[in-house]
């Protein structure tokens, strides 16, 4: 059993540019959700991709959007970085239905300078 | 949306002593409560989780209750070590299985 992955682990941009973010679900998961977490705070939900299709959203502009692949890879793709997109990107890999937790990927920690 | 208050932000106990965390949600609809653990430059780890139709689960040194009239929920942690040092984030779910929002976390400190 394979867990979640993310990649890149670390990433340096500049205000103005676009990034892509990308995450493998843990083997048997099928639903994929994109957290912020700035320095110091709980992990911000973003959104939640299941069949391909955006299944809820937290207080994100536009900007920030997604895909989800059919093998329930995902990737998180946001325009126009700000500095405050400063942060640890983290993915969680869940099954749809079941309430047991989010199994988390070590994150992407972007700067934006 | 659902909101998560969790505090303390910081908590320091000494090795040996209990320490607790508390989470208030606002969301009647959310029916799953899990706690993770996130140690510095780590993911966030599940350590133990309560549903709505249950009161109180324990796991070894770790418990977390949960009062859902009163809409909270608290984790126990008894005879702390120094390895229960990290930050702890409570979080609440509801039915629908797409919206998990976590507290702000309350980083614990065991001293030997």
């Amino acid at each position: 059993e394979t867990g979640v992955t993310q990649s890149p682990t670390h990433l340096i941009k500049t205000r103005g540019q676009q990034v892509t973010l990308r995450c493998s679900s843990q083997s048997g998961h099928n639903t994929v959700s994109w957290y912020q977490q700035a320095l110091g705070q709980g992990p911000q939900f973003i959104f939640q991709y299941y069949r391909e299709e955006e299944n809820g959203r937290g207080n994100f502009p536009p900007r920030f959007s997604g895909l989800q692949f059919p093998n329930y890879s995902s990737e998180l793709n946001v325009n126009a970085l700000e500095l405050d997109d400063s942060a640890l990107y983290l993915c969680a890999s869940s099954l749809a239905g079941i309430h047991y937790g989010y199994t988390f990927g070590s994150g992407t920690r972007l700067t934006v300078v | 949306g659902e909101n998560v208050e969790q505090h303390p932000s910081t908590l320091s106990v000494q090795e040996g002593d209990s320490a607790v965390i508390k989470c208030t949600y606002s969301d009647s609809a959310s029916n799953y409560f899990p706690w993770y653990k996130q140690e510095l430059g780590k993911r966030p780890q599940l350590i133990i989780d309560i549903r709505s139709n249950v009161g109180e689960k324990k796991d070894q040194r770790i418990a977390v209750t949960l009062n859902k009239t009163a809409k909270h929920f608290s984790l126990h942690i008894t005879e702390t070590q120094p390895e229960d040092s990290a930050v702890y984030f409570c979080a609440a779910e509801p039915n629908n299985n797409n919206d998990m929002r976590f507290g702000a976390g309350t980083r614990l400190t065991v001293k030997p």
